[in-house]
């Protein structure tokens, strides 16, 4: 079974970057498309990117291009999002989710969440 | 981008009631690619449907989807304690992947 675990609640200072990891401990990592989304309070979850780990090709909402980037560690099972240029609207919990279909985006498995606070 | 849009914002229920939440598309879902989560405080959405009308694995029979083009509806039969939450839809048909902006079930 997918289980997707998430680094732990940062705080950071207007302008800094920071960067979630999500290790995958259910074995299929390398075949996965692992996405990022993020939700705001009382807000439906907002999708911000993916990448193809057997392919190494991530792609981006538009919102979010030129300052996020999405990687993957195959040798750790693990995938991360930097977000650069915080501002306090990218004060929001952070999720990582697991691709369910072959090409279909609907998301069987998510991480608990990471907490983001931009505040100088 | 396809926007989506949910309703009611909230529905007030008791247990044993049948639960019907509607979500409407900005445009056609090809395919009827909408799937719904279910999301309780503190925790992270949980699939409990795709392609419209498929259940996830492990969700009870009680939840249903219907639904195409832009009018899609997710059914809970009759309401368990455990049920009551946000449940969202979400789009995979056309990037960015969007979601709804949630139904609250409440008691």
């Amino acid at each position: 079974q997918v289980q997707l675990v998430q680094s732990g609640t940062e705080v950071k200072k207007p302008g800094s970057s920071v960067k979630v990891s999500c290790k995958d401990s259910g074995g299929s990592f390398s075949s996965s498309v692992i996405n990022w989304l993020r939700q705001a309070p009382g807000q439906g979850p907002e999708w911000m990117g993916e990448i193809n780990v057997k392919y190494d090709i991530a792609n981006y909402a538009q919102k979010f291009k030129g300052r996020l980037t999405i990687t993957a560690d195959v040798s750790t099972s693990t995938g991360y999002m930097e977000l650069t240029s915080l501002t306090s609207e990218d004060s929001v919990i952070y999720y990582c989710a697991r691709r369910g279909g072959y090409m279909e985006n609907w998301l069987d498995s998510w991480g608990q969440g990471t907490l983001v606070t931009v505040s100088s | 981008e396809i926007v989506l849009t949910q309703s009611p914002g909230t529905l007030s229920l008791s247990p044993g009631e049948r639960a019907t939440l509607s979500c409407r598309a900005s445009q056609s879902v090809r395919s009827n690619y909408v799937a719904w989560y279910q999301q309780k405080p503190g925790q992270a959405p949980r699939l409990l449907m795709y392609d419209a009308s498929t259940r996830a694995t492990g969700i009870p029979a009680r939840f249903s989807g219907s639904g195409s083009d832009t009018d899609f509806t997710l059914t809970i039969s009759r309401l368990e304690t455990e049920d009551f939450a946000v449940y969202y839809c979400q789009q995979y048909a056309s990037p960015p992947w969007t979601f709804g902006h949630g139904t609250k079930v409440e008691i």
